[in-house]
């Protein structure tokens, strides 16, 4: 079964705080790493998705990197509009394969 | 449409009544799952849709939760004789393709009180 943690469960940055958010995974036959951004009272928002061990993406002040057994979601210079919780979720197994999530991490910044 | 919607944005029901949770997928996505988000926990996947067909409805936890999909298009989750446990956001989301090669969109959530 795929599991997902994500670590911390929530975070508090003062603006211009860069930090990194954790996201551990068991699975067997990664087909994708994904990561959300989810606003109260939203739907997750897609924000990266990551295939192979060592691949990176950037998105404005963030960076999500990938290794065999984890994922980070790097904040660079955060402002307090990046406060949202972020999702991190992985597919596997078949072309129906569906997202299993982890609980996500809650990350405020403090202007 | 530009994004997934999802009706009602808030139901409140009464223990023992049937709901029926209605999603609009992005136009000419083939893919639509249904997932429900609890306070606290992460999401957790419900069914997934490829047209009309539900080839993965393994996460509906019991047999009162059914859901289709017409037209290749809307879908409409029913959840009959709510329970208290049943209260959660449910979301939906759509791909253009299914599988882990392409992202998924989803709504803002139709968030369910059962009281």
């Amino acid at each position: 079964e795929d599991q997902v943690t994500q670590s911390p469960e929530a975070l508090r940055l003062q603006e211009g705080e860069s930090s990194s958010l954790n996201c551990s995974y068991t699975v067997s036959g990664l087909r994708g790493l994904f990561w959300y951004r989810q606003d109260p009272g939203k739907g997750p928002e897609f924000l990266f998705t990551l295939y192979s061990a060592g691949e990176e993406k950037e998105k404005e002040r963030l960076k999500a990197t990938l290794t065999k057994k984890e994922s980070f979601l790097h904040i660079t210079a955060p402002k307090p509009e990046d406060s949202a919780t972020y999702l991190c979720a992985v597919a596997s197994g078949g072309a129906n394969s569906k997202l299993t999530f982890g609980k996500g991490i809650t990350l405020s910044v403090r202007p | 449409g530009a994004g997934v919607s999802q009706s009602p944005s808030n139901k409140v029901t009464e223990k023992g009544k049937d709901v029926e949770l209605r999603c609009d997928p992005i136009s000419g996505h083939t893919a639509l799952y249904w997932y429900r988000q609890s306070l606290g926990q992460g999401l957790e996947f419900l069914i997934y849709f490829q047209g009309n067909s539900a080839p993965d409805k393994s996460g509906l936890p019991s047999d009162r939760f059914s859901a289709e999909r017409t037209g290749g298009s809307v879908s409409t989750l029913t959840i009959q004789r709510t329970q208290q446990e049943d209260s959660a956001v449910y979301l939906c989301a759509s791909s253009l393709i299914p599988g882990a090669n392409t992202e998924a969109f989803f709504g803002q959530g139709t968030r369910l009180t059962v009281v």
